[in-house]
């Protein structure tokens, strides 16, 4: 059974740099048909997609991020991590990732997701 | 970008009711490519529907999704404890992923 686990700092100083890694087990990362997200959650509010990566390397993002998030995949390690520059109270959320389909000109919604992990970026 | 608007924000019923709830997308969706999630207090979101009206695996038949262009419907035939959650509907016509606020289904 496929199984995401996120991890990273659980706090992080405003204007850091926020990382957080996904583990991906019971299944291989370099399957050509998934893509793998990362969405967040801020608190009291819904859900906001961040972005998606393809074992290829291949990525979309949600520009909402102004340029400040980049996915990368390292399929040696099966994980996918996330990383978001210039960190402000506003990225404070829980994080998860999760798993979709993809075709050459729209996603597929995302069937598999992570328990989540905790971001809160504070002095 | 495609904004999804859930309505209405709250709603409150009682076990063995119908509980319906709505998403209203600002442009038409591509191929009916919206999607429901049932998500309860800390947990991950959970997939019901996609294609706007097929059940997810293992999702029981009482949770049902209708509609098509900027108007879509999910409908709980009869509510179960269980169903009091947060609904997020989704739409994934495009290369680019956006979800509705949030229906909150609570209990009356």
């Amino acid at each position: 059974q496929l199984q995401l686990q996120e991890s990273g700092p659980g706090l992080v100083k405003p204007s850091e740099t926020l990382s957080l890694t996904c583990i991906v087990s019971g299944g291989s990362i370099s399957s050509n048909i998934y893509y793998w997200a990362w969405i967040r959650q801020s608190p009291g509010k819904g859900l906001e997609w961040i972005g998606s990566i393809k074992s290829s390397g291949s990525t979309n993002y949600n520009p909402s991020l102004k340029r400040r998030g980049t996915i990368s995949v390292d399929t040696s390690k099966n994980q996918v991590s996330l990383r978001v520059t210039s960190a402000t109270a506003a990225d404070t959320g829980v994080y998860y990732c999760a798993r979709h389909e993809g075709g050459a000109y729209y996603f597929y919604p995302m069937d598999v997701w992570g328990q989540g992990t905790t971001v809160t970026v504070s002095s | 970008e495609i904004v999804l608007t859930q309505s209405p924000g709250t709603l409150s019923l009682s076990p063995g009711e119908r509980a319906t709830l709505s998403c209203r997308a600002s442009l038409s969706v591509n191929d009916n490519h919206l999607a429901w999630y049932q998500q309860k207090p800390g947990q991950a979101p959970r997939l019901l529907i996609y294609g706007a009206s097929t059940r997810a695996t293992g999702i029981p038949d009482r949770f049902s999704g209708s509609g098509s262009g900027t108007d879509f419907t999910l409908t709980i035939s009869r509510l179960e404890p269980e169903d009091f959650a947060v609904y997020y509907c989704q739409q994934y016509g495009y290369l680019f992923l956006t979800f509705g606020q949030g229906t909150k289904l609570e209990i009356k």
